[in-house]
């Protein structure tokens, strides 16, 4: 299972577009990269997944770049609510076991 | 979307107690569900792979014994502490993924906090 490496704590003004970079430099060809949100005394909270290039939704947008060794989730104009813990992990399809790591702790302030 | 409902959300009980949680599949099947314990200010740790109709396959470190589970049907895991003592307090969290859903993320529960006294 591909390592994941993300800053721990992050703050950020209302507003503001907010980007966490993931590093994964040992990401396998059928590694794809998914996203989670959790709020506190909740369960994860499936945010975007991706695989290579660009994915955007109505709440994020996942940049990865050619060599997929690392990944940008992107939240646009942040609030409040968006104060949570982001987890960025790799996986393969099929290997349903999923790694998490440290998380970024994201602060969002008014 | 996919839901995973878990029971209860918070359990306080005594030490020596033995405490059982759900984790069910509301709107689809899943032949396995996993098991994560979270302590405050970490990250989630999985602690068991829940497969239906057979045996649980746990992770290294965690007690099989203590952490008993049950996956009876294709929408329903149970993770039961054994006597619970305060050292197990934690938030257990359930994950799951439809059959045929392979490349779809798997779903979370919300969790269930447990208090051991």
């Amino acid at each position: 299972l591909a390592k994941t490496t993300q800053p721990i704590s992050m703050d950020s003004y209302e507003g503001q577009e907010v980007n966490i970079t993931c590093s994964h430099n040992n990401i396998a060809t059928n590694d794809y990269i998914t996203w989670y949100q959790q709020f506190p005394s909740q369960g994860p909270r499936f945010i975007i997944q991706g695989y290579k290039t660009k994915v955007t939704n109505e709440v994020a947008s996942l940049f990865i770049p050619a060599d997929r060794k690392s990944s940008t989730l992107s939240l646009p104009r942040v609030s409040l609510s968006d104060t949570a813990v982001y987890y960025c992990l790799v996986g393969s399809f099929g290997n349903e076991k999923l790694t998490f790591g440290t998380g970024t702790r994201l602060t969002i302030i008014p | 979307g996919a839901v995973v409902s878990q029971h209860p959300s918070r359990v306080i009980c005594k030490s020596g107690t033995s405490v059982k949680i759900e984790c069910r599949s509301l709107d689809f099947q899943a032949t396995t569900m996993f098991w994560y314990r979270q302590f405050p200010k970490k990250s989630l740790m999985l602690m068991a792979t829940s497969n239906e109709g057979s045996k649980a396959t746990y992770e290294q470190g965690v007690e099989k014994d203590k952490f008993l589970i049950n996956h009876a049907s294709l929408t329903l895991s149970t993770l039961t502490v054994t006597s619970a003592h305060p050292e197990d307090s934690s938030f257990y969290i359930c994950s799951a993924r439809g059959i045929g859903d392979e490349d779809q993320p798997q779903h979370f529960g919300d969790g269930t906090r447990l208090s051991i006294l």
